[in-house]
């Protein structure tokens, strides 16, 4: 079955301290994303790659970084510079051949403790 | 500045009825146009587009209406069943731009 597959899917974050949220997609897309939702809100974009090796800071990369080593895999790092880390993270994926019709994971909720 | 805007956060709607989620934007530049639905603790899911070239695009029971000279699209569900029950969230790109511009979503909520 191709998708896309977020882990964990519930994650928690002491004061000051990174965590990553992995994705990966056996889809062979080229293009993924990660979006953030916050309640009563629409999907804000974090972070992109069109491929691999490179990516582009979203409306709100602050506090957050990715690395896409690999086709399949984007992983995001919330880092402690993110003072507002608590919100529903989703991974997407598309063809990135100027399709926007994205492939979305199950997404990961973040809590601070 | 929100350039999508959906009006509504819920819409409660009797099954076999017809169910209409607005959404409106305030960028002319914008040409392609998506709903996706959302079940809670889920990804998004695609449910149906239109190019600005169109007025209007079907797909079974769902049909998206776009109207360009007012900025407003909408999304018609007919007839509404208890599976429609989920989040739905308009979105908008310029062509050859990756960024999908979101609304914020309407709650649906098909009663039996």
């Amino acid at each position: 079955d191709g998708g896309i597959t977020q882990s964990p899917k519930y994650l928690f974050r002491k004061e000051g301290q990174n965590v990553t949220l992995s994705c990966e997609q056996n889809l062979n897309h080229d293009a993924m994303y990660w979006y953030r939702q916050d309640p009563g809100q629409g999907l804000r974009l974090i972070y992109y790659s069109q491929i691999v090796n490179d990516f582009q800071k979203g409306d709100i990369a602050e506090g957050y970084s990715v690395s896409r080593e690999k086709k399949e895999s984007f992983p995001l790092t919330v880092t402690s510079a993110q003072k507002n880390p608590t919100a529903f993270y989703l991974c997407a994926s598309s063809t990135g051949t100027g399709s926007e019709k994205l492939f979305f994971g199950s997404g990961t909720q973040l809590s601070v403790l | 500045d929100q350039q999508v805007k959906q009006n509504s956060p819920s819409l409660s709607v009797q099954e076999g009825r017809i169910s209409i989620l607005n959404c409106d934007y305030t960028n002319s530049m914008f040409d392609y146009f998506l709903w996706y639905k959302k079940y809670p603790a889920e990804g998004p899911t695609f449910l149906i587009s239109i190019s600005s070239i169109k007025d209007k695009n079907e797909d079974g029971r769902f049909t998206v209406f776009l109207n360009k000279s007012a900025k407003h699209l909408s999304l018609h569900i007919v007839p509404s069943q208890p599976g429609d029950s989920a989040v739905y969230f308009c979105a908008a790109s310029m062509d050859s731009n990756y960024q999908l511009i979101w609304g914020a979503g309407t709650k649906l909520i098909i009663k039996p």
